[in-house]
């Protein structure tokens, strides 16, 4: 079965650099989601989308931004990005706003120096 | 705000016993409760779905319980084997319709052969 495919796996930045993160939702699902997960953290809720519509704000910067395109597929806009936004940053896919349950991708992990 | 602990912390167990494993969240006007599985440094998979509605949902050697009155879920392995060693997270709705999921901080589980 297809998954949610994230791009790119792995990310190295400098600080104050942007960085844009890409997610690919499962066929047929119309809510996209953000999460970040720090070092030996629980993923918190960033951002998520339904239909194009942003659906949800949790705790997203105002130094990121996010948004969903016609074809579902999501970005994640990150600028001056700062030494603890090194993470794991994940997307997930759901149907109907999450009444499915939420898909995660394989993550993209990010280090920022 | 949701909140969701999970107890215990972290277990470590000889192979072939059954574990139990707790999940208590704040927010009771959840639709749906999600357990997960991560190993270390990588993403989440998605173990069990239960919908507001069920009591129990069952996969293979896993079975999840939920009692929205009490505000308590838990994960139930049966006759557990080495390869379940990973970190188990549940996974909430926010309150008041939020799309994004609130996790616990994991339980991390050690099966020692």
């Amino acid at each position: 079965a297809a998954g949610v495919i994230q791009s790119p796996r792995h990310l190295i930045k400098e600080k104050r650099e942007t960085a844009t993160l890409k997610c690919y939702p499962i066929p047929r699902h119309d809510t996209v989601y953000w999460y970040q997960q720090g070092p030996g953290q629980d993923p918190q809720f960033l951002i998520s989308f339904y239909e194009k519509m942003q659906s949800d704000k949790g705790s997203i910067p105002d130094r990121f931004s996010a948004q969903q395109f016609s074809d579902y597929h999501s970005e994640l806009n990150m600028s001056s990005l700062e030494l603890g936004d090194s993470a794991l940053y994940f997307c997930a896919s759901s149907l109907r706003r999450g009444q499915g349950g939420q898909y995660f991708g394989p993550g993209t992990r990010l280090l920022v120096l | 705000k949701q909140e969701v602990t999970q107890i215990p912390a972290a277990l470590s167990v000889p192979e072939g016993e059954n574990l139990v494993l707790n999940c208590s969240f704040t927010d009771s006007a959840i639709y749906n409760l999600q357990w997960f599985r991560q190993d270390p440094g990588k993403g989440l998979t998605s173990l069990l779905l239960i919908q507001s509605s069920q009591r129990e949902q069952t996969s293979g050697r896993l079975n999840a319980s939920l009692d929205k009155s009490s505000g308590r879920s838990t994960l139930y392995i049966a006759a557990s084997q080495p390869g379940d060693s990973a970190t188990y997270l549940c996974a909430a709705p926010g309150g008041g319709g939020a799309d994004g999921l609130t996790f616990g901080k994991g339980t991390h589980l050690i099966i020692q052969p």
